[in-house]
């Protein structure tokens, strides 16, 4: 059973350009949570999706970011007009089941805006 | 906003030696607490995700117990190893649809 899978792992990104980066969850899971870890901070929520939902998205900036995680695919984080503040790494977790259940987390994407 | 504080921020402990930290979170409106180990360069890893006042878990060397009343956890590692060298991460879940991290104890054993 594979975990879950980021890609890329790694992405560099000229200000002002587009960065997506995907998840897949682990099998048989239908909640993903996105995080951000800015540097020399601690993991950050962004947002919570279930498939085709936004469920809570209380840590998303309010420009530029967006998420989603259609029926088909990956979940998908998507960042327009990247600025060098948006370098972090971003890490996507999924669960079975809301919160109370353990999340699984990705290897995470590092994000560098040059 | 949940204000979660872990202590100590960063700990030094000689292989062989037992250790805990600890985790304060708001006692109102609690469901779960999780703790996660944190490699460097890895992802973060659950260890338990704790519900009940006064539970305790264990997986091999490492213990934790749970105080919702006071809004605290201990997490114990007994005989530390090289291995165990990680950040250690709580996370309270209070119903919010999403978990609240810590800042993490920054754990290292020296051999």
């Amino acid at each position: 059973n594979a975990g879950v899978m980021q890609n890329p792992r790694h992405l560099v990104r000229r200000r002002g350009q587009e960065a997506r980066l995907r998840c897949s969850p682990m099998k048989g899971h239908s909640h993903v949570y996105w995080y951000r870890q800015l540097p020399e901070e601690g993991l950050k929520f962004m947002v919570y999706l279930q498939k085709e939902n936004i469920i809570d998205e209380s840590g998303m900036p309010k420009e530029r970011f967006s998420a989603e995680f259609p029926k088909e695919g990956p979940s998908i984080l998507r960042i327009q007009q990247v600025v060098r503040g948006d370098s972090a790494a971003y890490f996507c977790a999924s669960s079975p089941d809301r919160g109370v259940n353990e999340q699984y987390f990705g290897p995470g994407t590092r994000l560098t805006v040059t | 906003i949940l204000n979660v504080e872990q202590s100590p921020q960063s700990l030094h402990v000689q292989e062989g030696d037992s250790t805990n930290f600890t985790c304060s979170f708001p006692s109102s409106n609690f469901y779960a607490l999780h703790w996660y180990r944190w490699e460097t360069a890895k992802s973060p890893e659950a260890l338990f995700v704790m519900t009940l006042n006064g539970d305790e878990k264990k997986k091999g060397r490492i213990s934790a117990t749970l105080n919702t009343k006071e809004g605290y956890s201990y997490l114990y590692i007994k005989g530390s190893q090289p291995e165990d060298s990680a950040t250690y991460l709580c996370a309270p879940y209070q119903g919010a649809q999403k978990l609240v991290f810590g800042q993490g104890t920054r754990l290292t054993i020296n051999p």
